[in-house]
């Protein structure tokens, strides 16, 4: 089974902070994506990336950046945090072929910005 | 602007009865459609899914139907289950790895 590990179930920071989210993967998918998922609005994608050191925008890149410096691990950076960046923040995992392979998310990180 | 949407935010059936839950679309790009179910505090998982170009896909209890030409999709659960109660998620992509997803409809199964 894929497993998709996000380092922390819950964090709490203040404005301003610079916040990191962690993500790793086991199954050696290529394919890595961050989303966040807002009541009403479900969820939505803030960055992929389909290889190492590569990345692309999602639809609400703005406020945050990420990296991949290595196959298994995403990280989403909040460069300076904003009570409006309150939200449930999603990593999921896909290999790379055919669109028809589903995404793999892990449990989550309920992220509070006071 | 949301191009997958879903209109029902709940759905509350008796057990043993067929769920029904819909879903549209906009974005006439979109080629591939997945249904994803969430419980809370975990990820979602995926559930089924259809491509383009088939109109009915069915997974044991679970089958979704397509209409490209309504751009409508929907997920039909027969018989429903008590521990079918949980949050779908549809979603869509096109010739990326990208998904676009709807708001999510919770689903409450009655004893």
């Amino acid at each position: 089974d894929v497993k998709v590990t996000q380092s922390s179930r819950y964090l709490v920071k203040r404005t301003g902070e610079k916040v990191f989210l962690e993500c790793v993967q086991d199954m050696d998918h290529e394919n890595m994506f961050w989303y966040r998922q807002d009541p009403g609005l479900g969820l939505r994608l803030i960055y992929f990336s389909y290889d190492v050191k590569m990345k692309e925008k999602g639809d609400i890149p703005e406020g945050y950046s990420v990296s991949r410096e290595k196959k298994e691990r995403f990280s989403l950076i909040l460069e300076s945090a904003s009570t409006n960046q309150t939200s449930m923040y999603l990593c999921a995992s896909s290999p790379l072929g055919t669109v028809d392979q589903p995404q793999h998310f892990g449990d989550g990180t309920r992220l509070s910005i006071l | 602007d949301q191009q997958v949407k879903q209109n029902s935010p709940s759905l509350s059936v008796q057990e043993g009865r067929i769920s029904i839950l819909n879903c549209d679309y906009t974005n006439s790009m979109f080629d591939y459609f997945l249904w994803y179910k969430k419980y809370p505090a975990e990820g979602p998982t995926f559930l089924i899914s259809i491509s383009s170009i088939k109109d009915k896909n069915e997974d044991g209890r679970f089958t979704v139907f397509l209409n490209k030409s309504a751009k409508h999709l929907s997920l039909h659960i027969v018989p429903s289950q008590p521990g079918d109660s949980a949050v779908y998620f549809c979603a869509a992509s096109g010739n990326d790895y990208k998904l676009s997803f709807g708001a999510g409809t919770t689903v409450t199964v009655r004893a």
